[in-house]
């Protein structure tokens, strides 16, 4: 069974651009969560969509976004990039929610 | 405001002992409660979890144990080995659909 896919792995991007994260669920999963990781910090959690809603959300700002497609698969997006956006960005799947989650490799986000 | 607390950054233990990992709480609203894995370059791995109605649980080598009245709880890992070796998350939830994680302890087993 394959695990949860994140693309791409590495990014570099300047500040003011945007950017869209991919993450393919593992199959069956329709709950996908997005978490921010920097040192430090942990994980911080962004948000969290199931069956195409957004379920909940974290305390970033509104630069922050996501969406989920009917397939399951979800896609962040980050506008207007700060150099504090820095940091791993992780998808996590499970297959409702209330389990424990299936955790992606993540995306390096690097703000130049 | 940091609702999951995992005070000691790094841990270091001799293999085939024990290692304690840490983690307090904020909100009695938690029920549910986990602990993850996370080597480098990689995503976090789920350990073991545990339910505000259990005190215990076991899998293994590691075992979690809740304290309610002392939002508290720890993972032993006995014994330990140097493939444990890897930064520890714990997590809770109090509706299942948004975790809180701590900032994680790194383990290191010295052989």
């Amino acid at each position: 069974k394959a695990g949860v896919t994140q693309t791409p792995r590495y990014l570099i991007k300047t500040r003011g651009q945007q950017v869209t994260l991919s993450c393919s669920p593992i199959s069956g999963h329709r709950s996908v969560s997005w978490y921010q990781q920097t040192p430090g910090q942990g994980l911080q959690f962004l948000f969290e969509y199931f069956s195409e809603t957004q379920r909940n959300k974290g305390n970033f700002p509104g630069r922050f976004s996501g969406r989920q497609f009917s397939n399951s698969r979800s896609e962040m997006n980050v506008s207007t990039l700060e150099l504090g956006d820095s940091a791993l960005y992780l998808c996590a799947s499970s297959p409702h929610g209330n389990q424990p989650q299936h955790f992606g490799d993540g995306t390096r986000l690097s703000i130049l | 405001d940091q609702q999951v607390k995992q005070n000691s950054p790094s841990l270091s233990v001799q293999e085939g002992r024990i290692s304690i990992l840490n983690c307090d709480y904020t909100n009695s609203m938690f029920d549910y409660f986990l602990w993850y894995k996370k080597y480098p370059a990689e995503g976090p791995t789920f350990l073991i979890s545990i339910s505000s109605i259990k005190d215990k649980n076991e899998d293994g080598r590691f075992t979690v144990f809740l304290n309610k009245s002392a939002k508290h709880l720890s993972l032993h890992i006995v014994p330990s080995q140097p493939g444990d070796s890897a930064v520890y998350f714990c997590a809770a939830s109090n509706t299942g659909n948004q975790f809180y994680f701590g900032t994680g302890t790194s383990l290191t087993v010295i052989p």
